[in-house]
């Protein structure tokens, strides 16, 4: 069964400063990998995506993250954070060419993304 | 252009009641979900529909039931509501294998 952890919980970073948020995924295949980003009392927004081909993939509001194979992982990156990109932020693995699982999505356990100015 | 929209946004219940969650999506979309997300466990799949016509069971489906009525809108029921169904819900609806997008999600509380 496919699985997705985000090791941190909660990150405080101040505006401006770089940024990394960790994704670690467990799948037999070749995933689908999704990072959404939620603002409080709202719903999911898809920041970027990965299906195939290029392993750095570029999203919304600058945010972009790379797809490592060898350490199964799929971290989110920002060179300088802004106030606003204070949010909760879900990893997502799904099931990618050749799944059976008609797109099922797995999403970690989320992580909090405090801003300090 | 609505995208994916939920009815109601926020339902108190007493434990034993039954309700029906709404979910439409105007995007032609073949394939919805229903999630429920709780503190610190993300996101977790109760039901899906991969096609109209039909549904599958997902991680945590006990207590639930859903129809996809037709291609735009899939309905989750609670018929006895529980406290352990406190959580907020949230409805997606994707082309089959791609993106999903979201509804903004319904609040409920089981008392």
């Amino acid at each position: 069964a496919q699985s997705v952890t985000q090791p941190d919980i909660h990150i405080t970073v101040s505006e401006g400063a770089s940024l990394e948020l960790r994704c670690n995924y467990s799948y037999g295949a070749t995933p689908y990998l999704f990072w959404y980003v939620q603002s409080p009392g709202q719903g999911l927004q898809l920041l970027l995506k990965y299906f195939s081909g290029d392993t750095l993939v570029q999203g919304i509001k600058g945010f972009e993250a790379e797809f490592k194979r060898s350490q199964s992982s799929f971290n989110l990156r920002k060179p300088s954070v802004h106030w606003s990109d204070a949010a909760e932020y879900f990893c997502a693995v799904g099931d990618g060419a050749g799944g059976t699982s008609y797109g099922k999505l797995t999403f970690g356990q989320g992580t909090i993304l405090t801003v300090h100015p | 252009n609505a995208g994916v929209t939920q009815t109601p946004k926020f339902q108190v219940l007493k434990t034993g009641q039954s309700m029906t969650l709404q979910c439409a999506q105007d995007m032609n979309h073949n394939s919805m979900y229903w999630y429920r997300q709780d503190p610190g466990m993300g996101l977790r799949l109760i039901y899906y529909s991969a096609s109209e016509g039909t549904t599958d069971k997902g991680e945590v489906p006990n207590g639930y039931n859903v129809s996809r009525l037709n291609k735009r809108e899939f309905s989750l029921r609670l018929e006895s509501a529980a406290p352990s169904q406190t959580s907020v819900y949230f409805c997606a609806s994707s082309r089959v294998l791609e993106t999903q997008y979201f509804g903004p999600g319904t609040r409920l509380l089981v008392l």
